[in-house]
């Protein structure tokens, strides 16, 4: 079982640019998730989709978008990256209850010059 | 605001016992959860207390006190592996996860 993927591993992107941070799981979860981790910070919240069809702004959604045409995949896109957006991005997904733990991608490392 | 407080760092000795703290602040409480993360991996799941008291598994084991906003992660018997950042997060009234920094935790020989 893959669980959940992510792609690219990496990827180094010029300002201004356009970038589509691509998120799969196979678990059949309701809820999936983007975070963003930045050193000295915790995990913070981008944006989270509690089932498919449906998407909800987290802590910091501003500079990116989300869509969930299904139960599968949670793409996360950069209309036009900026510096402050170089971070490691994760995806996550869960059940969708209160106490279900939530599981994590491998993460994209995303370097915007 | 929402505040989640936990050490950047500790050390430790391999075999002993270490525990990493956690106190929270945050507009409702619907559990409290850890998770390891080693260097350049994604975090994994620890374990998840919403009720006082200690959860114990393996040689891990976590306490949580609602009425202190405070909780802590015990490790035992120490192991090289276990090297790596804890992360502490809270779930609020919104069932969103509020994320502390994290502790790196060093084990020596």
């Amino acid at each position: 079982t893959a669980g959940i993927t992510q792609a690219p591993t990496s990827q180094i992107l010029a300002a201004g640019r356009s970038m589509t941070l691509r998120c799969t799981q196979d678990m059949r979860h309701n809820a999936m998730y983007w975070y963003r981790q930045d050193l000295g910070l915790g995990l913070r919240l981008i944006h989270y989709s509690n089932t498919a069809g449906t998407t909800g702004k987290g802590e910091v959604p501003d500079g990116y978008s989300v869509s969930r045409a299904n139960t599968d995949d949670f793409p996360l896109t950069l209309a036009s990256a900026v510096p402050s957006q170089t971070s490691v991005y994760f995806c996550a997904s869960s059940d969708g209850g209160g106490g279900d733990e939530q599981f994590f991608g491998p993460g994209t490392r995303l370097t915007v010059l | 605001g929402q505040n989640i407080d936990q050490p950047t760092e500790m050390t430790a000795t391999e075999g002993a016992i270490v525990q990493i703290n956690c106190t929270y602040q945050t507009s409702g409480f619907n559990g409290l959860f850890w998770y390891q993360q080693h260097a350049g991996e994604a975090p994994t799941f620890l374990s998840y207390n919403v009720l006082d008291g200690l959860e114990e598994k393996g040689r891990f084991s976590s306490f949580l006190s609602r009425s202190k906003g405070y909780s802590y992660l015990l490790l035992k018997e120490l192991q090289m592996k276990d090297s790596a950042s804890y992360l502490c997060a809270v779930m609020d009234s919104n069932y969103q996860l509020i994320w502390g920094a994290g502790t790196k935790l060093i084990i020596k020989p």
